[in-house]
């Protein structure tokens, strides 16, 4: 069965572009969360949706953030425009369901320079 | 404010060496707690989930402790293998608050030969 898929894996931008980062999620599974990781540094969570409604988006910074998950499956996260601050890892994780005994699978990332 | 420390903030052990990875929570109740193992350009991968009511979890040469009284938790790993260099990130889910996930920020494991 295939993980959860992302692309890019890895991005450079110039300061002021915009950016967007793609995640196809494991067939079946209705939770999709997009995290930032800095480096050293733990997930944090930027949106959670339960199908195609966003659930969770209090620590999306939306002046510059955006995201949408389009009939329930694949999604997509923008950044426009980008600044420095914004270097890290994105991370796209998926779940069964929102219920925390489900186990949330992550793809490798995409890893995001902002110069 | 809930958190989740983890120390030491990296470590390095030789080869065929025991390692104990330490997590200490704040989260009161929570859900379960986790660990998860991240390889370098990589997505963290789950290796243990405990229920609040569980003391221990073991996944192969991977071994989780849970005690509730102190809000501490263990992963101890047993004769390290160079595969096993990665960072461990430890995770607990409130019971309350729409079961969001808190992460540690994690330990760095080297294992050298």
């Amino acid at each position: 069965e295939a993980g959860v898929v992302q692309s890019p894996r890895y991005k450079i931008i110039e300061k002021k572009q915009p950016v967007a980062f793609w995640c196809n999620p494991i067939s079946g599974h209705n939770t999709l969360y997009w995290y930032l990781q800095n480096l050293g540094q733990g997930p944090e969570l930027l949106i959670r949706y339960e199908n195609e409604e966003a659930v969770d988006d209090s620590q999306l910074p939306k002046d510059r953030f955006s995201a949408e998950r389009l009939k329930g499956v694949d999604s997509t996260l923008k950044i426009q425009p980008a600044e420095l601050g914004d270097s890290a890892v994105y991370l796209c994780a998926s779940s069964l369901g929102q219920d925390p005994s489900y186990e949330q699978y992550f793809g490798p990332g995409t890893r995001l320079t902002v110069t | 404010k809930n958190q989740v420390e983890q120390s030491p903030q990296s470590l390095i052990i030789l080869e065929g060496k025991n390692c104990t990875l330490q997590c200490n929570y704040t989260v009161s109740p929570f859900s379960n707690l986790r660990w998860y193992k991240q390889d370098t350009g990589r997505g963290p991968v789950s290796l243990t989930i405990m229920t609040f009511s569980e003391n221990t979890k073991s996944n192969g040469r991977y071994t989780a402790t849970l005690d509730a009284d102190t809000k501490q938790s263990s992963l101890h790993i047993t004769a390290s293998q160079l595969s096993d260099s990665a960072s461990y990130i430890c995770v607990v889910t409130p019971n309350t608050g729409g079961f969001k996930t808190i992460f540690g920020a994690g330990t760095r494991l080297f294992v050298k030969a």
